[in-house]
């Protein structure tokens, strides 16, 4: 089955320490990216990758690492998070300019 | 800073009706246009997307884009309760080396039985 899992779906955790949540995709797709959404302001692209070892920021880059060191996965990570990290993340995936397919998203809390 | 408006809502119409979502976007260079779905608390969906001018139908959806305007909107005829959910447009600009989606803040639609 086609799809794109994200984990952990849930975590509270506190502020300041690392954390990484995965994201991989059985598709071969080229594109893969990270969106945050909060009330009020809709989904916001985080980072994106066009490739292997190739990534650039979104909108909203601050705070945030990835990674893309194999075409399946695109690891987030938080190295301090904080509380205003608090957040629905979504990882997306595509072929280049074709619609993408979303994660489950995951629901993080940072006291 | 390229910008996807959304009539904010929240919009109500009775079952059976036409439901009407509507985005602007702001980048005159965009190619691709997307309406997702999101059910609460779950992932986007996506329901249409459109790349020329016109009407698009795909059953009881029909999205519609005009580039001069910069507008696309989304109709739902037979509306269901089923259909209640936020309906997101998002806008590519096939621009290689750049970003691709932009999405709106999101139109929250409730279908009354």
């Amino acid at each position: 089955e086609a799809q794109v899992t994200q984990n952990p779906r849930y975590l509270i955790t506190v502020t300041g320490k690392k954390l990484t949540v995965t994201c991989s995709q059985n598709m071969n797709h080229e594109y893969m990216s990270w969106y945050r959404q909060d009330p009020g302001l809709g989904l916001r692209q985080i980072y994106y990758s066009m490739n292997v070892e190739v990534t650039d920021k979104g909108d909203v880059p601050e705070g945030y690492k990835v990674s893309r060191k194999e075409k399946r996965n695109f690891p987030l990570i938080l190295e301090s998070p904080s509380p205003n990290q608090t957040s629905l993340y979504f990882c997306a995936s595509s072929f280049m300019n074709q619609p993408q397919h979303f994660g489950d998203g995951t629901r993080l809390s940072i006291l | 800073q390229k910008e996807v408006e959304q009539n904010s809502g929240p919009l109500s119409v009775p079952e059976g009706a036409i439901a009407s979502l509507n985005c602007t976007y702001s980048d005159r260079g965009s190619q691709s246009f997307f309406w997702y779905r999101q059910y609460s608390g779950k992932s986007p969906e996506l329901i249409m997307f459109i790349y020329s001018n016109g009407d698009k139908e795909d059953g009881r959806f029909t999205a519609q884009l005009n580039k001069a305007s910069q507008y696309v909107s989304l109709l739902i005829r037979d509306s269901q309760p089923s259909d209640s959910a936020t309906y997101l447009c998002a806008v590519n600009d096939y621009s290689g080396s750049a970003r691709q989606l932009t999405f709106g803040s999101g139109t929250q639609l409730t279908v009354l039985p």
